[in-house]
């Protein structure tokens, strides 16, 4: 497992620049990668999920990019704003839900 | 719509001690799961159920037991409580078999001393 909280990567951005948050995966037959959003005390929530066929995938102020090359994935967030402030989970799937393995969190602080 | 809802929000348990973390969606959807979140690490599976009368163990299911008698319900029953189970456990739920876009319940904190 991967460590998250005490020893979790942080990304510290300005209110209104745009937010890159980058997370590195290991199999190569997933199927699916999935981007999380957690804030403190609340359960994930889902924000968006790319197929592994695709290279880009663009949501409400978000965009996901699938570099398999290099086994990575990467989370845009346009415009970020205090209330994105969270830690983020990328997961990858394969097989189905019941094979989702969750990535180390990044923690993303917004400054007003 | 409530989605997914877990009772309680917040439990200790003496060492040995049973109980139950019940967790019921509203969505109509098969596919449920149960993770623990420990301080320092991320998510792990612990169980996980395709529908009403299906589970099956995911990555940590040492300690842990599961039921699936209704779609809505998908209660965790831990039977003698450990230190080792102190943790956060969230339930979730999804409509697809690829597991995305799951919907995850706010979580029990349980502490075991």
């Amino acid at each position: 497992g991967e460590s998250v909280g005490l020893h979790l990567p942080t990304l510290s951005v300005q209110e209104g620049d745009n937010s890159i948050i980058n997370c590195a995966y290991s199999n190569s037959a997933s199927d699916y990668f999935i981007w999380y959003k957690q804030e403190s005390g609340k359960g994930p929530q889902f924000i968006i999920d790319i197929r592994s066929n695709m290279d880009k995938r663009q949501g409400q102020r978000v965009t996901v990019l699938l570099n398999k090359t290099v086994k990575h994935l990467s989370l845009q967030i346009a415009a970020t704003q205090p209330g994105d402030s969270a830690v983020y989970f990328c997961a990858e799937s394969k097989g189905g839900g019941f094979k989702t393995i969750f990535g180390a969190g990044t923690r993303l602080f917004v400054k007003a | 719509n409530a989605g997914v809802t877990q009772t309680p929000k917040f439990r200790i348990l003496k060492i040995g001690q049973s109980m139950t973390l019940q967790c019921t969606q509203d969505m109509n959807h098969n596919y449920m799961y149960w993770y623990r979140q420990d301080p320092g690490m991320g998510l792990k599976l612990i169980y996980y159920s395709v529908g009403a009368g299906i589970t099956d163990k995911g990555e940590v299911p040492n300690g842990y037991n599961v039921s699936r008698s209704t779609t809505e319900d998908f209660p965790l029953r831990l039977e003698l409580a450990a230190p080792s189970q102190t943790s956060v456990y969230f339930c979730a739920s999804s409509y697809s078999r690829q597991g995305t876009e799951a919907f995850f319940g706010q979580g029990t904190r349980l502490t075991v001393v």
